[in-house]
């Protein structure tokens, strides 16, 4: 079975800076690859997906991200972040070709973006 | 406008006491999930529906029941077996081809 690791469960940043959010995964199969965001409150919402094809997503909000088979890595990117980017965000792994009940979380990275 | 609709959005309930969570979803999506969301633990997937009249286990069914007697509708019940049922819950939605699964806005349940 698939898995996703966030290597970082606090990601604090200066607004207007950089900011990459890090996941891998673990799968013996091809897999799709998504970041969701959650804002205090409030349900996921849908950033970026990686399906086949190019290896750099983009997605809203100014993110993207780039597929790595050989370091197994998804990791979400902005050249320079807002305040209201500050969030929690979640990388997911799904097996296309498993069961619908076959996608996994990662346990979250907030990011906080300071002034 | 096409969602999921989770209700009621905050819910207090006394320990002992089974509680219901609703979902309703307009997408016509064919599957459906519940997740639960404890702080620095992710999601974690309670049980899922691919069709009307079927539900699976996930990882922590323990002490919540499920019914899917119509499409659009997957409601979560929270028994009094479950120890800790303190938590947010997500339910979510995608179709049998889709690739993507879809969040409603959740549901905060507190025992007292």
């Amino acid at each position: 079975a698939q898995s996703v690791t966030q290597l970082d469960s606090q990601v604090p940043v200066f607004e207007e800076a950089p900011v990459e959010l890090r996941c891998n995964y673990s799968s013996s199969v091809s897999v799709y690859l998504f970041w969701y965001v959650q804002y205090p409150n409030q349900g996921l919402q849908l950033l970026l997906k990686y399906l086949s094809g190019s290896t750099l997503v983009k997605g809203i909000n100014g993110f993207e991200a780039e597929f790595n088979k050989s370091q197994t890595s998804f990791h979400l990117r902005k050249p320079s972040v807002h305040i209201s980017d500050t969030a929690e965000y979640f990388c997911a792994v799904i097996n296309p070709t498993g069961n619908n009940n076959d996608m996994r979380f990662g346990a979250g990275t907030r990011l906080t973006v300071k002034p | 406008d096409g969602g999921i609709t989770q209700s009621p959005k905050y819910l207090f309930r006394k320990e002992g006491q089974n509680v219901t969570l609703s979902c309703e979803q307009n997408l016509n999506h064919d599957a459906m999930y519940w997740y639960r969301q404890d702080p620095g633990q992710g999601l974690r997937l309670i049980y899922y529906s691919q069709i009307v009249n079927d539900f699976q286990k996930g990882d922590i069914a323990e002490g919540y029941s499920v019914s899917r007697e119509k499409k659009e509708s997957f409601p979560l019940t929270v028994t009094s077996a479950q120890k800790n049922p303190t938590a947010f819950y997500l339910c979510a939605s995608r179709t049998f081809s889709g690739n993507t699964i879809y969040f409603g806005e959740g549901s905060w349940l507190t025992v007292v």
